[in-house]
């Protein structure tokens, strides 16, 4: 079975610190991948996408950017936090050209506080 | 654009009260409708969908009807439980081009005994 893990789990930074969120994948192939942001008050903003290896596609321009180095894994960053950075950030998947588009598989969450 | 709108929470109900979030939608096309569900500390999950105009979906007691010509997928549950807390969030695909899942901001549910 697929299973998602994201870490860490909680995290708190200070401004202008740097950021690094690991999402990992596990049973499954090419998978595309997703960043979502869900900030206090608000709902689940799309931030990054990813078809393939090193295909990065970016929804909101802002400080962060992401990468995928390996196939089943998505890397989010940060070279210096603001404090608008602050909120709960989701990893997701789901398959290439599946047949369920649009249902993803999220991963549990990493909530950053960035003070 | 594609965009969702739900009604505003807190939803506040009282344990076996009948459950209805509202949730509209604009799209160009036909979109797959979506409801996902996050529990307190947890990621989101897939509560129920429908694919087409009409279609009905369901799973642990909650149901939604994809009604196009309101443009609507309101969820709905006969008699909520407290288990039933959480926030949960309307979604659309565009069933264009790459399928990206548009969420609505989301409406939270709390049920006391």
């Amino acid at each position: 079975s697929q299973t998602i893990h994201q870490w860490p789990a909680t995290l708190v930074q200070p401004v202008g610190s740097p950021l690094s969120l690991e999402c990992t994948v596990e049973g499954t192939s090419n998978p595309n991948l997703y960043w979502y942001r869900q900030a206090a008050g608000r709902g689940l903003q799309l931030l990054f996408y990813s078809v393939g290896i090193g295909q990065i596609s970016s929804e909101v321009p802002q400080n962060l950017s992401a990468s995928r180095p390996q196939d089943r894994q998505f890397i989010l960053s940060s070279k210096k936090l603001l404090l608008s950075d602050s909120g709960f950030y989701l990893c997701a998947w789901n398959p290439t050209g599946g047949s369920d588009a649009g249902e993803l598989f999220f991963g549990e969450g990493s909530r950053l506080t960035v003070l | 654009g594609n965009s969702v709108t739900q009604m505003e929470g807190p939803v506040t109900l009282s344990e076996e009260a009948f459950l209805t979030i509202n949730c509209t939608y604009t799209a160009t096309g036909y979109p797959s409708l979506f409801w996902y569900v996050q529990y307190p500390g947890e990621g989101l999950q897939l509560l129920l969908k429908a694919t087409k105009a009409d279609d009905k979906g369901s799973n642990k007691g909650f149901e939604a009807t994809y009604r196009k010509e309101t443009t609507s997928f309101h969820l709905e549950k006969g008699s909520v439980q407290v288990s039933d807390s959480a926030v949960y969030f309307c979604a659309l695909t565009p069933n264009t081009g790459f399928q990206k899942l548009v969420f609505g901001t989301g409406t939270r549910l709390l049920v006391s005994p």
